[in-house]
């Protein structure tokens, strides 16, 4: 079974400075999905990648297959990027077997 | 509209009670799916249905019954709850079976809380 870890599980930061957080999973897989859980509780799927690299504004996802890697990055935070961020992976690796979680890195940007 | 919808936001119950969740989608996906969220913000997968047949029943005490009328509802009754019963309930939908490799659209989450 894949085992995910995410770093840090807590960053602060001010506001406007580049933010990284990383992903370390244990199986190849096909995909991997970065998720944005808000302070109110509600979750949103930011990201699905497979290779390379994949932006949204001013979020940026890369992922490493063959380090088994992934970062999220965030350019010029803002508070209102303050939230929890979750890396997810097949269970099985590849593309089976339904998502694993990572415990979720808590991001809090001071104004 | 909302894509993703779950009602109760919250339910408060005693133990011992029985309480239904109910899960509708509107995305005319294929596959819906329950985790629970515990205490340390923890996700972790209990059921997928694909077209009202469950798929994945990820070690799930047999007092969580997950029901699926048609392919755009999945409700969640569990019996008997106990005090670690207490979590966020989460539902989710994907278009694909394929789940781990097709972005999921979650619901608001329905706190449960067993006294």
């Amino acid at each position: 079974k894949n085992e995910v870890e995410q770093s840090p599980q807590n960053l602060t930061a001010q506001e406007g400075e580049f933010i990284t957080i990383n992903c370390s999973y244990s199986v190849g897989i096909s995909a991997l999905h970065w998720l944005q859980q808000h302070p109110g509780g509600g979750i949103v799927s930011l990201f699905m990648l497979s290779s390379g690299k994949k932006k949204h504004g001013r979020l940026i996802a890369t992922i490493n297959i063959q380090e088994k890697h992934s970062s999220l990055h965030i350019t010029a935070s803002h508070p209102r990027d303050s939230a929890v961020y979750i890396c997810a992976v097949p269970t099985l690796g590849g593309s089976q077997g339904n998502l694993i979680f990572g415990k979720g890195t808590k991001l809090s940007v001071k104004p | 509209d909302t894509a993703v919808s779950q009602t109760p936001k919250y339910l408060v119950t005693q133990m011992g009670n029985d309480k239904s969740i109910k899960c509708e989608q509107n995305l005319g996906h294929d596959t819906m799916y329950w985790y629970k969220q515990d205490s340390k913000k923890f996700l972790k997968i209990m059921f997928s249905y694909n077209n009202k047949e469950l798929i994945i029943n990820e070690t799930v005490p047999n007092r969580f019954s997950p029901k699926s009328p048609d392919k755009a509802h999945l409700n969640l009754h569990i019996n008997s709850l106990e005090l670690g019963d207490s979590a966020v309930y989460f539902c989710a939908s994907s278009r694909l079976l394929a789940g781990a490799t097709d972005t999921q659209y979650f619901g608001p989450g329905t706190r449960l809380t067993v006294l």
